[in-house]
């Protein structure tokens, strides 16, 4: 076990519609990474929050946006889904930036139909 | 840009024998160098990284990566594997400037072991 929680484990939506994904960090991580894992681009980068601000951004779509709260849990926003953003979707902790571990959740597979 | 290039993307070893997984990257600086196992259903592990210092670093679960700057190279290596090993592979590449802490992931390889 990890220490990173995400919900929910599935998700299926249809297109056109939004949807939250969860992220609660290891106890201590300021950093939350998340990450986008497709079978035809990989492991795409997103975006990165520390401490509550943004810190990086990837190739994060217009139509997604994330926030990381006062208690350091984070939420990925997805809206108007298109089929392609079908994937599944990992949220990473570490306690600072790279240069600590990064601790991977089990993801939130997100099906849109 | 930075990159990874995982030449393999399937590799099949018989149970005992060595095992060696490619890696190239492409970074502008020093690199933070990273492998990590991802079985199925599961999120992503941490096996080793390599930040600066000794070339050759140990990891978990018996595994070492040697960094050669001069062929731009971070390949994983295990002198016996175990069929508990059979998992994905991703070797990634990042960078500790504020601003540029992505993470960039190789496309993976495939590890399948035969009895």
């Amino acid at each position: 076990d990890s220490g990173v929680t995400q919900t929910p484990k599935h998700l299926i939506t249809a297109t056109g519609q939004r949807v939250t994904l969860r992220c609660s960090p290891r106890s201590g991580d300021l950093s939350v990474y998340w990450y986008q894992q497709s079978l035809d681009q990989g492991l795409q980068f997103l975006i990165q929050y520390y401490n509550g601000e943004e810190r990086a951004k990837g190739n994060i779509l217009e139509r997604f946006s994330a926030q990381q709260f006062p208690d350091l849990h984070s939420e990925l926003n997805l809206s108007s889904l298109e089929l392609g953003d079908s994937a599944l979707y990992f949220c990473a902790s570490s306690v600072t930036g790279l240069d600590s571990p990064l601790h991977f959740g089990n993801g939130t597979r997100l099906t849109v139909t | 840009a930075q990159s990874v290039t995982q030449p393999d993307i399937h590799i099949t070893v018989s149970e005992g024998a060595s095992l060696e997984l490619r890696c190239n990257y492409s970074y502008g600086a020093t690199p933070y160098l990273f492998w990590y196992v991802q079985s199925p259903g599961q999120g992503l592990q941490l096996l080793l990284k390599y930040f600066s210092g000794d070339t050759l670093v140990q990891g978990i679960k018996g595994f070492e990566a040697e960094f050669k700057r001069s062929q731009s190279s971070f390949n994983l290596r295990k002198p016996s594997v175990h069929w508990s090993d059979a998992a994905e592979y991703f070797c990634a590449v990042g960078g500790s400037n504020f601003g540029n802490e992505k993470l960039t992931f190789g496309t993976g390889t495939r590890l399948t072991i035969i009895p």
